[in-house]
């Protein structure tokens, strides 16, 4: 069991373009989610997915984001014409579902936008 | 508005003391607690959790308290060794009444144990 990982660790990208994350939750694990955080807070829900099915977004989640699982293994969020307020970390993390709640999160992924 | 309110950012123990860490919440629709911690550079990690039907949850040296009429919990670390120091997150969730696994996390508290 190799845990959630994600990709990029850390991306530096202009205010502007468009950025894509990887997440590769851990195997069998049916729920995957996407959380943020910044500087002083907890992380912040944005979205999950129960395999391919994305069931809830956020608020939080503007028009710029979007976020696939196409086979319910991996998933990417993009964010399109990046701001310099999505500068955050963005964590995933997913669990077994069917009983098993806790959530396994990776390492993150920090974004600055310059 | 902050459903989930840790209001103490950091918190200094001694080594080998009890550590408590302490957090409220303001939606009676959870019914299902977390804690998590983490270190810098990484994301949190699980460390125990406790739905509304106990009061307790115990695992080694952690042990979780919930007071559903007060709608606060409690995590107690003993004895508080080093590499305890992280920040830890106070987390909640409406799992069971609403069947909603999403997370509403506290902001924190920075935990330093002293040698």
């Amino acid at each position: 069991d190799t845990g959630v990982s994600q990709d990029p660790r850390h991306k530096i990208t202009k205010r502007g373009q468009n950025v894509t994350f990887r997440c590769d939750p851990i195997s069998e694990h049916n729920r995957l989610y996407w959380y943020r955080q910044t500087l002083g807070q907890g992380p912040e829900f944005l979205t999950y997915f129960q395999n391919e099915a994305q069931l809830e977004k956020s608020r939080l989640l503007s028009d710029r984001f979007s976020a696939e699982r196409p086979k319910g293994s991996f998933s990417t969020l993009e964010i399109q014409r990046t701001e310099q307020g999505d500068s955050a970390m963005y964590l995933c993390a997913s669990s077994l579902g069917g009983g098993s709640y806790e959530q396994y999160f990776g390492p993150g992924t920090r974004l600055t936008v310059t | 508005d902050q459903q989930v309110k840790q209001n103490s950012p950091s918190l200094s123990v001694q080594e080998g003391r009890i550590s408590i860490l302490n957090c409220d919440y303001t939606n009676s629709m959870f019914d299902y607690f977390l804690w998590y911690k983490k270190y810098p550079a990484e994301g949190p990690t699980f460390l125990i959790s406790i739905s509304s039907i106990k009061d307790k949850n115990e695992d080694g040296r952690f042990t979780v308290f919930l007071n559903k009429s007060a709608k606060h919990l409690s995590l107690h670390i003993v004895p508080s060794q080093p590499g305890d120091s992280a920040v830890y997150f106070c987390a909640a969730s409406a799992l069971f009444r609403n069947r909603d696994d999403k997370i509403i996390f506290g902001k924190g508290t920075r935990l330093h144990i002293l040698p």
